[in-house]
């Protein structure tokens, strides 16, 4: 039972547009959610993360968005570069467990 | 401040034989945790530690062993290698838990079991 879900395995944008990365989510006690970049042959990295009281959280050219209803949150880049492009995982904190849940991640590719 | 490393960066092995991945950071961390990525799986949890003296299973806990004695270091042990454990190996330190876990990771390493 996959408690973090990213549904789509990879997305194209053009450079210069907004990237739009998705993911749901199916535990209600989560209480943080955070993003990853990860490079190839690298460690992933953290990106942004957000509470689970707040809808928004924006940091640069990186917005998280979350929908607590719909537990749903997307990552919104813009403008997109081509350093963007890499493997971004969403994870949840399962603070009650004490550990992260990641998701299956999604491979952002950005077009010259 | 060298963050988290990890050895070896590859490794191969027979089925059967055992070894033992290295992680150690220096940034006085008290949550370590062991990650195996595999594609179309995304980061699952093997182990994770808490503080030194203290660890606990992950999501997939089975054929793998851990210990922490001190804070620094957190070895991930295989016991018999089998080719399902083929994979890429992180290993992550965070700030304790109230920080909402934001984990630095190494550069893992790519275990290949024959």
């Amino acid at each position: 039972d996959q408690q973090v879900k990213q549904n789509s395995p990879s997305l194209s944008v053009q450079e210069g547009r907004i990237s739009i990365l998705n993911c749901d989510y199916t535990n209600s006690m989560f209480d943080y959610f955070l993003w990853y970049k990860k490079y190839p042959a690298e460690g992933p990295t953290f990106l942004i993360s957000i509470s689970s009281i707040k809808d928004k959280n924006e940091d640069g050219r990186f917005t998280v968005f979350l929908n607590k209803s719909a537990k749903h949150l997307s990552l919104h880049i813009v403008p997109s570069q081509p350093g963007d492009s890499a493997v971004y995982f969403c994870a949840a904190n399962d603070q009650g467990a004490q550990k992260l849940v990641f998701g299956q991640g999604t491979r952002l590719t950005i077009n010259p | 401040n060298a963050g988290v490393t990890q050895t070896p960066k590859f490794q191969v092995l027979k089925t059967g034989q055992s070894m033992t991945l290295q992680c150690a950071q220096d940034m006085n961390h008290e949550y370590m945790s062991w990650y195996r990525q595999d594609p179309g799986m995304g980061l699952r949890l093997i182990h994770y530690s808490v503080g030194a003296g203290i660890t606990d299973q992950g999501e997939v806990p089975n054929g793998y062993n851990v210990s922490r004695s001190t804070t620094e270091d957190f070895p991930l042990r295989l016991l018999s290698a089998a080719p399902s454990q083929t994979s890429v190996y992180f290993c992550a330190s965070s700030y304790p838990i109230g920080q909402a876990m934001k984990q630095f990771f190494g550069p893992g390493t790519r275990l290949t079991v024959l």
